[in-house]
């Protein structure tokens, strides 16, 4: 079963970019990494989602390196209203749809 | 982008009561549904996969007399809790894929309280 391992917290102020890194050491050939944002009391919120390298979209990129045991989303220059929890999931290939324990960003003024 | 609906967005109910969750996928044909739980402060906890027109796939310790599940058609996953007790309270969440391991999109959540 892969597993993912993120910091289970991270704080920032407005302005600044945010670099979350996700171990994922048993990641399967065919899995993409995606990364989900979830604010209290709603359902998850696709971000992004990449397979190598790196993957750009108007909210957030994701760096993966060559061997894809990790992977970081950056947010640049964060907002208060970016204060969520971040969670990333393997998924695509045949790994449980588990999710692991998200990292809560707070962001600051 | 892909949208699921998910209704009600809160529901009280009493002890013993039976309880319907429902999740739809508005622009697409879902054949893989999920049903998930989460409580306070704790992550996500898939609960169930459902595909269309076939018996769900419900997780250890999930009990499947308990959490009915349904997934009729393409379009439609439901959700009943029944005999709801005050430790079902949780924050309840769909999501709704393609494929077994495709899901991307969730639904808005439900929040269940048992009094």
């Amino acid at each position: 079963l892969a597993k993912t391992t993120q910091p289970i917290s991270m704080d920032s102020y407005e302005g600044q970019e945010v670099n979350i890194t996700c171990s994922h050491n048993n990641i399967a050939t065919n899995d993409y990494i995606t990364w989900y944002q979830q604010f209290p009391s709603q359902g998850p919120r696709f971000i992004i989602q990449g397979y190598k390298t790196k993957v750009t979209n108007e909210v957030a990129s994701l760096f993966i390196p060559a061997d894809r045991k990790s992977s970081t989303l950056s947010l640049p220059r964060v907002s208060l209203s970016d204060t969520a929890v971040y969670y990333c999931r393997l998924t695509g290939g045949g790994n449980k749809l588990t999710f692991g324990t998200g990292t809560q960003l707070k962001v600051e003024l | 982008g892909a949208v699921v609906s998910q209704h009600p967005s809160r529901v009280i109910c009493k002890s013993g009561t039976s309880v319907k969750i429902e999740c739809r996928s508005l622009d697409f044909q879902a054949t893989t549904m999920f049903w998930y739980r989460q409580f306070p402060k704790q992550s996500l906890m898939l609960m169930a996969t459902s595909n269309e027109g076939s018996k769900a796939t419900y997780e250890q310790g999930v009990e499947k007399d308990k959490f009915l599940i349904n997934h009729a058609s393409l379009t439609l996953s439901t959700l009943t809790v029944t005999s709801a007790h005050p430790e079902d309270s949780s924050f309840y969440i769909c999501s709704a894929g393609q494929g077994m391991n495709t899901e991307a999109f969730f639904g808005q959540g439900t929040r269940l309280t048992v009094v």
